[in-house]
């Protein structure tokens, strides 16, 4: 079974700063997709930016860059530039590479309440 | 194109009763994914359905259901609820074809279902 970690349970940083929110998870698998998505308040989740486990380039998505560490099995994500409309829950995701609808079962963790302060 | 549409928004029930849950997933999407998200154990998946099978399976028991209709509209059923089972409730849809690619999931605005 895969386990997602998120160590940060909440997190503020100053407009137009820069963020950084940590991710770890543990796994056997080998090939696997890793994922961070957005929550905002009373609002859709939406998929923030997506890695490949087998694809050594970090995942980029205009402010949004991931620094993946395959071996050290971590998924941090960088916000840069923070904007008042990045005000959300942050959850890393995992999701294995597989048949028989393994595919579309993601694994989350617990979430980053990530604030943007004016 | 419309997005993932979930209703009713908002529940309330009482414990022992059922509840039904009902989801359209985007156009020409046949996977329908659920998910459970509550303060304490925050996001954990139900069940996967795809032209109308369930493939994947969460651990959660066997009050709760789900099902799928031939136009790819997807409930969830809770049955003898209990106090526990309040939650937002999420499904999401994707094209559910080809498993060797990647299908983006999106999310619906969830049941919001209260238990009293």
């Amino acid at each position: 079974a895969q386990t997602v970690t998120q160590s940060q349970p909440e997190m503020s940083v100053q407009e137009a700063e820069t963020v950084t929110l940590s991710c770890t998870y543990d796994t056997s698998e080998n090939n696997y997709y890793l994922f961070w998505y957005k929550q905002p308040p009373s609002r859709q989740m939406i998929l923030v930016i997506r890695q490949e486990a087998y694809k050594q380039q970090n995942a980029t998505e205009n402010r949004f860059s991931v620094n993946f560490q395959k071996a050290a099995k971590s998924f941090s994500l960088k916000i840069s530039d923070s904007q008042l409309g990045d005000t959300a829950m942050y959850f890393c995701a995992f999701m294995k590479k597989g048949s028989g609808g393994s595919n579309y079962k993601l694994t989350f963790g617990k979430g980053t309440l990530l604030t943007v302060n004016p | 194109k419309a997005g993932v549409t979930q209703t009713p928004r908002y529940l309330i029930k009482t414990r022992g009763q059922q509840v039904t849950l009902s989801c359209s997933p985007i156009s020409g999407h046949r996977s329908v994914s659920w998910y459970q998200q509550t303060p304490g154990q925050g996001l954990q998946f139900l069940f996967e359905y795809f032209s109308e099978t369930q493939r994947n399976k969460g651990n959660f028991p066997g009050r709760f259901s789900g099902r799928q209709f031939s136009n790819s509209r997807s409930e969830m059923n809770v049955s003898t609820l209990e106090l526990g089972d309040s939650a937002l409730y999420l499904c999401a849809s994707s094209l559910g074809v080809r498993e060797d690619l990647y299908n983006e999931q999106f999310f619906g605005p969830g049941t919001r279902l209260t238990v009293l």
